[in-house]
This record gives C-alpha cells, sequence and structure tokens, in this order.
C-alpha cells in the first residue's frame, strides 16, 4: 500500500538551532513530493517540491532549504532557526490527489 | 490578494441543519478544485474534488462556479463528527493553493 511518513511529530527547538525533518514514502516510484507550512490561522504555504531526485523547486525564499537524496525521501533542513519558523510542516505527495503526512508540530522558543 | 479566500467563521449549527459555506479564487486559469478536512492539530484531508457540474458524496454537495471563480461546500444533515475546518484549494500546474479555511462546529 501507498503510504507517507513523517517525524518527528512534535518539536521544540530553541533560536538559532539547526533543523531537520525527514518524509519518507512508501509504494510508489518518483513520486512528486511537496513541504507545506500551516502558521496559526493562516493557509498552508507551498514551501518546496521536488519531482525527482536532486530536484528542488523553492517557492518562498526564507531559511529554509529542502534535499532529496533518495526517491522516496525529502528533508526539510535549517541551518538557524527563526522565531517565525514556528508552524505546522507537512509533507505531501501526489498519488491521484495530494496526500499528506502526519505533520510535525514546531515551536521555536 | 490572496490566491484563496475564505470566510474563516466559524459556523455554529446544531445538529441536523444545513450549513454552507464559499471561498473565492483569484486566478481564473486554475484548473482542479478541491475540499479538504481538517481536524484540530491533525493533517488535512481530501473530502472531496469540485466539478463544474456540481457533485454529491453523501450529505456533502460541492459546487464551482468558474465564471465568478467561486466554489461552495454544502453539507446536509449535520453530524457532531462533521465538526472540523474545511479548506477550499485550487490547483495551478504543480501548485495547490489553500485557503486558511472554514470552521464548523456541530452542537448536539
Amino acid at each position: 500500500s501507498q503510504t507517507i511518513h513523517q517525524w518527528p511529530a512534535t518539536l521544540v527547538q530553541p533560536v538559532g538551532s539547526p533543523l531537520s525533518l525527514e518524509c519518507t514514502v512508501e509504494g510508489t516510484s518518483n513520486p512528486n513530493l511537496y513541504w507545506y507550512r500551516q502558521a496559526a490561522g493562516r493557509g498552508l504555504q507551498l514551501l518546496f517540491y521536488s519531482v525527482g531526485i536532486g530536484q528542488i523547486s523553492s517557492e518562498v525564499p526564507q531559511n529554509l532549504s529542502a534535499s532529496r537524496p533518495q526517491d522516496r525521501q525529502f528533508i526539510l533542513s535549517s541551518k538557524k532557526l527563526l522565531l517565525s519558523d514556528s508552524g505546522f510542516y507537512l509533507c505531501a505527495w501526489k498519488v491521484d490527489g495530494y496526500t499528506f503526512g502526519s505533520g510535525t508540530r514546531l515551536t521555536v522558543v | 490578494r490572496k490566491e484563496v479566500e475564505q470566510d474563516p467563521g466559524p459556523f455554529n449549527v446544531p445538529e441536523g441543519a444545513t450549513v454552507a459555506f464559499n471561498c473565492t479564487y483569484s486566478n481564473s486559469a486554475s484548473q482542479s478544485f478541491f475540499w479538504y478536512r481538517q481536524d484540530c492539530r491533525k493533517e488535512p484531508k481530501l473530502l472531496m474534488s469540485v466539478y463544474s457540474s456540481g457533485n454529491e458524496d453523501g450529505r456533502f454537495t460541492a459546487q464551482l462556479n468558474r465564471a465568478s471563480q467561486y466554489i461552495s461546500l454544502l453539507i446536509r444533515d449535520s453530524k457532531l463528527s462533521d465538526s472540523a475546518t474545511y479548506l477550499c484549494v485550487v490547483k495551478n500546474d504543480y501548485k495547490l493553493s489553500f485557503g486558511a479555511g472554514t470552521t464548523v462546529t456541530v452542537r448536539a
């Protein structure tokens, strides 16, 4: 079956610390993968998308980056977190529609 | 102007009532339209796609008006379990644009 995994579920990080969020998918090959962020009371904002290994497109300039080292792995990173990076981060893939992972709730303190 | 705009609500309705709400989108070239449901602190899940001719899925009816660039969702015979935030979603090429959501609370 096709599944999407995302971890950790919650994360509290100090300002200036690094970040690494991982998303993996199973049951398919060469999926389109997406990172979204949902800030409190706001709609989901597309951060990055990838159509294949090593292919990353950025939607919003900021201190975040993404990488796709393997076909089914998508990583969101930051070298130094800002308070404004707090939010609900969701990985998604396109398989007959868009399916989201369970998300990571990040609080930067 | 936001790509997708929704009335945030909340819509507080009794069980069994009908509730309806809209969203508007700015890009007239948008290709596909969806309603997603998001429960508190959970990921969004696809509720239904929206087709030009209008479509139903059980108690849920979605309508699309391309001329006026709005999408609607109607919930009949509301259940307590329908309490959630409903996200209007518009697809342009590879990208999904989300509204901020309409909150519906169904009370006993």
